[in-house]
């Protein structure tokens, strides 16, 4: 059982938005704002898509957003294409151990 | 462009040992700290171990402390993870990923293309 509590699937068409939620608790999550997000198509390695809740790093596109209430964080991609069919992980650090926790992953497929 | 590239992944016996390497490039490597994180075959991401810029702090996920030892060598940007006593469920794709020096574990990036670890007799 993850840390990080993600829905196991989501799905939407091409141009729409589609939100993926992330619930910790208030020693991960509520408690800091390190917050990241990672995108995984099958059988690459993961690639960093949102890091300290709502931050893009150069060359993601904008179509991808963060944002975070409380204990739970949560992942905005709009505009949905086909090329963002892929597993999406988020994580927090912690004060405790293990320093990161992780969530399960959530497959988001475009319709 | 920043870049991680692991080897020294293959076939092991259980109880048998194995070293990781991960060579870095395109970022001041001494600044940051670098992270191992693997991954099953059709499972999540699990956090393995961190090391800080200066080889002075370490930490271990619990599952693997006491059999596994990460370190660096900041003169030629590569660092390291020795495994020994393997066991089947350490059997994944691991990971090398340069890591935040603030909150060692606050985000993960660049990763690596990862190297197979299979524990099995």
């Amino acid at each position: 059982q993850s840390a990080l509590t993600q829905p196991a699937s989501v799905s939407g068409s091409p141009g729409q938005s589609i939100t993926i939620s992330c619930t910790g608790t208030s020693s991960d999550v509520g408690a800091y704002n390190y917050v990241s997000w990672y995108q995984q198509h099958p059988g690459k390695a993961p690639k960093l898509m949102i890091y300290d809740v709502s931050n893009r790093p150069s060359g993601v596109s904008n179509r991808f957003s963060g944002s975070k209430s409380g204990n739970t964080a949560s992942l905005t991609i709009s505009g949905l294409q086909a090329e963002d069919e892929a597993d999406y992980y988020c994580t927090s650090y912690t004060s405790s151990s293990p320093p990161v926790v992780f969530g399960g992953g959530t497959k988001l497929t475009v319709l | 462009q920043m870049q991680v590239v692991e080897s020294g992944g293959g076939l092991v016996k259980p109880g048998g040992s194995l070293r990781l390497s991960c060579a870095a490039s395109g970022f001041t490597f001494s600044d940051y700290y670098m992270t191992w994180i693997r991954q099953a075959p059709g499972k999540g991401l699990e956090w393995v171990s961190y090391i800080s810029s200066s080889s002075s702090h370490t930490n271990y996920a619990d599952s693997v402390k006491g059999r596994f030892t990460i370190s660096r060598d900041n003169a030629k940007n590569s660092v390291s993870l020795q495994m020994n006593s393997l066991r089947a469920d350490d059997t994944a794709v691991y990971y090398c990923a340069r890591t935040s020096a603030v909150a060692a574990t606050r985000w993960f990036d660049p990763w690596g293309q990862g190297t197979l670890v299979t524990v099995s007799s």
